[in-house]
């Protein structure tokens, strides 16, 4: 069984849906969660970074942590076609060993 | 203000042969980490650098090895390639606060022949 577990995709919405992206983890050890997006042929860029359980908002992003279930979210409010990407959840024990999930693709189309 | 840059952007090796990897930080970062992402997959940790000593590594052989200057740049380097080492390389860099957050290279890819 994977650390990390994310759906692949590709998930295909039209602009202006609201997205929702996941993750289930299995090691209780991990203390920070993010959220990286991967545009093709770049290296991925952080979008969200939390802590504790609960909700965190940045713009038409947020990122909800549930440590209970070992779930994590992520929530894009009104889609662009520039959302368009690779969407990579991520997380963290201890120092710089981050856990990736393999990504869901997500299509905005306009 | 310049984020982490590597170089080159693609390669192309043959089995058996080393290849180098380079890297340098996001401008104010001391602590850089190399990971290796193949195709259709998340990145994986190879290494961590800091203080110019590894300081935590993955689960990759010791085929893989890196090294870190005294202006925090980083190399990686990996001897005696095999197919399977074709890859997206991909170098992030953090500061020194309590668990800030990585950021991303645009990564070298690596293609082995």
């Amino acid at each position: 069984q994977k650390e990390v577990e994310q759906d692949p995709g590709p998930l295909s919405v039209p602009e202006g849906a609201i997205v929702s992206l996941n993750c289930t983890y299995s090691n209780s050890a991990f203390q920070y969660f993010m959220w990286y997006r991967q545009y093709s042929r770049k290296g991925p860029e952080l979008l969200m970074y939390t802590y504790s359980s609960g909700n965190k908002e940045d713009g038409r992003f947020t990122a909800q942590v549930d440590k209970s279930s070992k779930y994590i979210s992520l929530f894009i409010r009104d889609s662009q076609p520039s959302d368009s990407a690779t969407y990579l959840c991520a997380m963290l024990e201890y120092g710089n060993k981050l856990v990736f999930g393999a990504g869901t693709i997500l299509r905005v189309k306009s | 203000d310049a984020g982490v840059t590597q170089s080159p952007t693609h390669l192309i090796k043959t089995r058996g042969q080393q290849v180098t990897l380079r890297c340098s930080p996001k401008s104010g970062h001391d602590t850089v980490s190399w990971y290796q992402q193949a195709l259709g997959q998340g990145p994986q940790f190879i290494f961590q650098y800091y203080e110019e000593e590894e300081r935590q590594r993955g689960n990759f052989p010791d085929r893989f090895s890196g090294h870190q200057f005294p202006n925090y740049s980083s190399e990686l380097n990996v001897n005696a390639l095999l197919l399977g080492d074709s890859a997206l390389y991909l170098c992030a860099s953090r500061d020194g606060q309590f668990n800030s957050p990585l950021h991303f290279g645009n990564g070298t890819r690596l293609t082995v022949t």
